[in-house]
């Protein structure tokens, strides 16, 4: 299994500009789950979801924007990037039972300059 | 409002040390509470996860307690090594919801 995987690594961006941060899991889980790490914080969560078509906002959705087509896949979509989105974003996943534990991608790097 | 706070916010011990990191919430309906680890520039890594039934996990030399009268878990590591220098997170998923709160975590060192 490859876990929970997110492309691209890094990504410069300009004011205005959009773009889609891609997440896919192979474990066949129900939940999905975008957060967002400023410098020496804690995660944020932007956006979740539970099921396919099925999404729900979290702490700090405004200025992004998620789908869930497939159980696989969660993209999120950055609208008019600013600088305060300027971020790494992490991707997790869970089964909807035991226990919920969140499995983590490796993060993209994103400025928006 | 869930809020989840972790102290200290930086330790620095010499190795063979066994240290204990702490995390407060605010509010005590929590579904399940699951501490991390991450290295610098890399994803997070789960290393324990407590369901609100529970009292504590153990995996290794880590042992996680919950507390959830007092708002309160602990992480203790046991004989540290310098390759368990990492920052340490806690996150809480409050009960009836999927949205989790992370605290700022703890950045620990350990020296040989």
């Amino acid at each position: 299994n490859a876990g929970v995987t997110q492309t691209p690594k890094f990504r410069i961006l300009k004011i205005g500009q959009s773009m889609t941060l891609q997440c896919a899991q192979d474990m066949n889980h129900n939940y999905m789950y975008w957060y967002r790490q400023d410098p020496g914080m804690g995660l944020k969560l932007i956006y979740y979801s539970v099921g396919a078509g099925i999404t729900d906002k979290g702490e700090v959705p405004n200025g992004y924007n998620v789908s869930r087509s497939t159980t696989e896949d969660f993209p999120l979509r950055l609208e008019l990037a600013a600088p305060s989105q300027t971020s790494v974003y992490f991707c997790a996943s869970s089964y909807f039972s035991e226990g919920r534990e969140q499995y983590f991608g490796p993060g993209t790097r994103l400025t928006v300059t | 409002k869930q809020e989840v706070t972790q102290i200290p916010a930086a330790l620095s011990v010499p190795e063979g040390e066994n240290l204990v990191l702490n995390c407060s919430f605010t509010d005590s309906a929590i579904y399940n509470l699951q501490w991390f680890r991450q290295d610098p520039g890399k994803g997070l890594t789960s290393l324990l996860l407590i369901q609100s039934s529970q009292r504590e996990q153990t995996s290794g030399r880590l042992n996680a307690s919950l507390d959830k009268s007092s708002g309160r878990s602990t992480l203790y590591i046991a004989a540290s090594q310098p390759g368990d220098s990492a920052t340490y997170l806690c996150a809480v998923v409050n009960t009836g919801g999927f949205k989790t709160i992370f605290g700022a975590g703890t950045r620990l060192f350990v020296k040989a």
